[in-house]
Parts: structure tokens; sequence; C-alpha cells
């Protein structure tokens, strides 16, 4: 079975700064699709920015970008140039079904 | 596109009692997913469907979880003989897809409260 870890339950940036949330997952399939989802209190969880692994172009969007590290099963979040709108929870899924345990951002203005 | 609704926002109930949350997907999305989740958790996968059939259970659900989907578009989850282990936000999400390869569309959840 697939397993997500995320190792950092909270993280601090202060805004306009970067920050790097880990995430490392487990799967012995070689098909698959991670994504970062974003969950900002009280308010739905909302896509941040998606990877297929057959890719190996790390995904962009905007601020956001990945580092997927395939072999090493790794896939970490990028926010770059920190917004005080960036405070949430940030998940990391594997494919539909598994999500790690998340991180809380927050950021200091 | 309406968005994912989820009714109702929240249940309070008393243990041993049955409860049934609806969910309402994007009209033109083929899948629905449960998922349940705890303070400070991710969400646990409970259970999708592609229309109206039900492709995956997860182990962790009891024979006190049911879900239907009956005709492709809204679904119910019910939960009999509730336990106050079953407090909860109960997430509903949708995609229109034939793989993984599309994300998820959530609905703002059902805050369930067992007492």
């Amino acid at each position: 079975a697939q397993t997500v870890t995320q190792s950092q339950p909270e993280m601090s940036v202060q805004e306009a700064e970067t920050v790097t949330l880990s995430c490392t997952y487990d799967t012995s399939e070689s098909d698959y699709y991670l994504f970062w989802y974003k969950q900002p209190p009280s308010r739905q969880m909302i896509l941040v920015i998606r990877q297929e692994a057959y890719k190996q172009q790390n995904a962009t969007e905007n601020r956001f970008s990945v580092n997927f590290q395939k072999a090493a099963k790794s896939f970490s979040l990028k926010i770059s140039d920190s917004q005080l709108g960036d405070a949430a929870m940030y998940f990391c899924a594997f494919n539909d079904m598994r999500f790690g345990a998340g991180t809380r951002l927050t950021v200091k203005p | 596109d309406t968005g994912v609704s989820q009714d109702p926002r929240h249940k309070i109930t008393k243990r041993g009692q049955n409860v049934t949350f609806r969910c309402d997907p994007i009209s033109e999305h083929n899948r629905l997913y449960w998922y349940r989740q705890t303070l400070g958790q991710g969400p646990e996968f409970l259970t999708y469907f592609q229309n109206e059939a039900q492709l995956e259970k997860s182990r962790l659900l009891s024979d006190r979880f049911s879900a239907e989907r009956p005709k492709g578009s809204f679904s119910t989850l019910e939960i009999q003989r509730t336990e106050q282990g079953d407090s909860a936000m109960y997430l509903c999400a949708s995609s229109l897809s034939f793989s993984y390869n599309s994300p998820l569309h959530f609905g703002n959840g059902t805050r369930l409260t067992v007492t």
C-alpha cells in the first residue's frame, strides 16, 4: 500500500521569503501522480500543484514549484515570495487517495 | 460550476444514533470520493465511486459505514450506531477522470460530533 509522509508538522516563514515543505512516499508503482493541496483555516481544500511521475521536469505554478526526485520518492513544495495568504495546512497526496498528515505553514509579517 | 456541496455542515448526534450525509458533486464529474479528517490530520480515504459503481472501500471502514451513489450524481454516506470515535470532519470530493491525473474538488465538509 502507498504511504505518504510529511515530516514537518509545522513550518514558519517570513513574508516575502522562501520556504520548502517536505514529502516522501512509498510505492511500487511506476506511473502515478502527486499533488499538493492547501487547506486554509475553515475553508475548502484546494489544489496547489500537480506532478506526473513520468515527467522529469518539475512542475511550477507561479510562486509554487516542486522538487520531484522519483528515485528517492521525494516530492517537496517550494513557495517563493511567501504571502500572508499562503498561511494554511498543506497536504501532499499520492494519486487520489493517500494524503500525508499535513504541514501547518505560518507566515510572519 | 457551482462546486461540491455537502449537507449538513454540522451534525450533533448521540451515541448509537444513525446519521446520513449528502454530497452533490460538480455536475459533470464522474468520480466521487469520501474522506474522513480528524483534527491535525490529513484526509483519510474512505471510499470512491466512478459513476454509480463503488470501486474501492477502505479496509478501515467498518460495517457501520455505507455509501451510495444510486444514479451517478449525488452520494450519501450513512453511519449506523454512531460511536464517539466517529466524531470527525467528513469530506466529499469529486473529479472528472478515468485515472488519477485529475485534481480533486473538495466540498466544505460535514462536521460530525457524537456525544
